[in-house]
């Protein structure tokens, strides 16, 4: 199994533009979660989907944060419009629910917004 | 709400110190416990886990936890470290039942040669 594959690895925009981070998670995987990681806050949980199916998105920070699943093996996540505080790490992860041994991430996507 | 506390943002040792993490949660219920560790410029690997039972955990590389229910905690311990053991490692929980882990904000292990 490849793992859960995340791309772009790394993303430079300038404030304003839409930036779009994807994420394809382990097959057979029910769970999808997405996280951020920043010096300031440590890992911040953004949102999570079962089922393809958004389940908590809470920690979405504001409106120009949105998430889909359109299917089982595909998310995005859109940043619309990019501002500088945005930039972090953003982490995809997913898990299979009959035996929840934790998270498998990916690799990451450095996203920095000038 | 469930939170988790890791009190050392920092951590430098030399070759073959012993190592002990600290970590600290909150939940009101039955927990579920995991620490990951996680490489320069790495993703985040999973060390070890704790569900139920022997509440002295063994993970990869060396590494164990131990819950403690009455303190709250579920430090990372190692005997001896080595130089490959530089990373962060962060201490996450959730609750029986629930997918979403909450992380600690991490303790940057620097071990010396």
């Amino acid at each position: 199994d490849a793992g859960v594959i995340q791309s772009p690895r790394h993303e430079v925009t300038e404030m304003g533009q839409e930036v779009t981070l994807r994420c394809k998670p382990i097959s057979g995987h029910d769970y999808l979660f997405w996280y951020r990681q920043t010096m300031m806050r440590g890992l911040e949980l953004l949102i999570y989907f079962n089922n393809n199916v958004p389940i908590d998105d809470s920690g979405m920070p504001e409106d120009r944060f949105s998430a889909k699943m359109p299917n089982a093996s595909f998310s995005t996540l859109k940043i619309q419009p990019s501002e500088p505080r945005d930039s972090a790490v953003y982490f995809c992860a997913s898990s299979f629910r009959g035996s929840f041994d934790g998270y498998t991430f990916g690799s990451g996507t450095r996203l920095t917004v000038v | 709400a469930q939170s988790v506390s890791q009190h050392n943002h920092h951590v430098i040792l030399s070759e073959a110190a012993s190592l002990e993490l600290g970590c600290n949660y909150s939940y009101g219920g039955t927990v579920n416990l995991f620490w990951y560790v996680q490489y320069p410029g790495q993703h985040l690997q999973l060390l070890l886990k704790y569900f139920s039972g022997d509440p002295l955990v063994k993970g990869i590389k060396g590494f164990e936890a131990e819950f403690i229910k009455s303190k709250f905690s579920f430090n990372l311990r190692k005997p001896s470290v080595q130089w490959s053991d530089t990373a962060e490692y962060f201490c996450a929980v959730t609750g029986t039942g629930r997918r979403a882990l909450t992380f600690g904000s991490g303790t940057r292990l620097q071990v010396q040669p």
